[in-house]
């Protein structure tokens, strides 16, 4: 089965530094993967996707990612946080061929000013 | 972009009641779309599959009598929670894909939640 593990419930980081938050997928196969976000009392929306074409993959509001398969690693970044990027963030993971995401613990990311 | 709507967006119901939530793709035909919850502070949980004409694929552990999940369309997706308890508070929230076979990169796009609180 596929799992998904965000290290870091809780990130906190003040406005204009770097934004790095932590994700490591377990598969067999290299996956599809996701990265959402959720603003207070609102559904996901989704920051950018890896699937299988370029392993850096450029997102919404500045965010990027980078898949590692060596490391199992999808870890967002954003090289100057806003204090508009404060939200709780989900890293996914689907299966080759599927559609079902297994979304991982979340992440809440804080900006100080 | 492509919108899902969900209705309503709060619910408060007496214990017992049963409680319908819609979810509609308004600008896209979704050929699946999916129901997760979500507990204070944690993650979605996937609660069941839904394709329009068919029945629903329900995870393990999620009571099919008890979340009715009907398809009716390729628009509109319901969820009713039957003899609603407290414990079935919750964030409930859909989600719609355009995905065919052959093209499973199709993005999941969610709609804005529902919370229900049973008293």
């Amino acid at each position: 089965a596929q799992s998904v593990t965000q290290l870091g419930s809780h990130v906190s980081v003040s406005e204009g530094a770097l934004v790095l938050l932590r994700c490591n997928y377990s598969s067999s196969v290299p996956p599809y993967l996701f990265w959402y976000v959720q603003y207070p009392n609102q559904g996901l929306q989704l920051l950018l996707k890896y699937t299988s074409a370029a392993t850096l993959v450029k997102g919404i509001n500045g965010f990027e990612a980078e898949f590692k398969k060596s490391e199992t690693s999808f870890h967002l970044t954003k090289p100057s946080a806003h204090m508009s990027d404060a939200a709780e963030y989900f890293c996914a993971v689907s299966p080759q061929g599927a559609q079902k995401l297994v979304f991982g613990q979340g992440t809440r990311l804080t900006i100080n000013p | 972009g492509a919108v899902v709507s969900q209705h309503p967006s709060r619910v408060i119901c007496k214990s017992g009641t049963s409680v319908k939530i819609e979810c509609r793709s308004l600008d896209f035909q979704a050929t699946t779309m999916f129901w997760y919850r979500q507990f204070p502070k944690q993650s979605l949980m996937l609660m069941a599959t839904s394709n329009e004409g068919s029945k629903a694929t329900y995870e393990q552990g999620v009571e099919k009598d008890k979340f009715l999940i009907n398809h009716a369309s390729l628009t509109l997706s319901t969820l009713t929670v039957t003899s609603a308890h407290p414990e079935d508070s919750s964030f409930y929230i859909c989600s719609a894909t355009l995905a065919r076979p052959g093209n499973p990169t199709d993005t999941q796009y969610f709609g804005p939640g529902t919370r229900l609180t049973v008293l």
